[in-house]
């Protein structure tokens, strides 16, 4: 049973650019949330999205876009890249149900690290 | 605004000794749910365990377990008989809104490496 599925694992940028990471959830997860995670930082939600829409979103600018697609794979896009953007980028992948929280357990990829020149 | 601390950056430990990594966590909602991560150099963060602001009894899986003290908002990990293969860092991280749809919030993690 694959986990969560993310490319490219590698790419380097300069600033101004756009990049589009992909991720690919667990098989029978519908509810995809992308995380940054700088050097020596814990993650940051960036934003999750569940039926093909925005459903949360963490403290980041409009720079920073997603989209989910019908087969709940999906797609983080940056435009006009700076130097802080340079992070590893997580993908996790969840079930939304109605149960309470423990349920919800997200399962990560191992990132797509991104570095800004 | 919730907020989740690890003090120690790092942390070293024998093999085959017990060793215990601390979290405290600050919220003041009702109910939340408490999660650890382990991420080694691969990248990937690897689920743990998990403590429900309501359960009783700490959890345990396996080699882990949460010593969860509700009153003083910790929720430390333990992990017992170290293994090499558990160097790595290791994330605190706290559910915070009701229900299965809220993101998690992070602490900055501690580095755990296991001296053989």
């Amino acid at each position: 049973d694959a986990g969560v599925t993310q490319s490219p694992t590698h790419l380097i940028k300069t600033r101004g650019q756009q990049v589009t990471l992909r991720c690919s959830p667990k098989s029978g997860h519908d509810t995809v949330s992308w995380y940054q995670q700088a050097l020596g930082q814990g993650p940051q939600f960036i934003f999750q999205y569940y039926e093909e829409e925005e459903r949360q979103r963490g403290n980041f600018p409009d720079r920073f876009s997603g989209h989910q697609f019908p087969n709940y794979s999906s797609e983080l896009n940056v435009n006009a890249l700076l130097l802080g953007d340079s992070a590893l980028y997580l993908c996790a992948s969840s079930l939304t149900s109605g149960r309470a929280f423990g349920a919800n357990v997200l399962t990560f990829g191992a990132g797509s690290r991104l570095t800004v020149l | 605004a919730q907020k989740i601390t690890q003090t120690q950056p790092g942390m070293f430990v024998q093999e085959k000794e017990a060793v215990t990594l601390d979290c405290t966590y600050d919220t003041s909602d009702q109910s939340y749910g408490l999660f650890w991560y382990k991420q080694p150099s691969s990248g990937e963060m690897i689920f743990l365990i998990y403590q429900g602001s309501y359960d009783e009894q700490n959890a345990t899986e396996g080699r882990y377990s949460l010593n969860f003290q509700k009153a003083r908002k910790s929720a430390n990990l333990v992990i017992s008989a170290s293994q090499l293969g558990d160097s790595a860092m290791y994330f605190c991280a706290m559910r915070d809104l009701p229900g299965s749809q809220g993101n998690l919030i992070f602490g900055k993690g501690t580095k755990l490496s296991v001296k053989p």
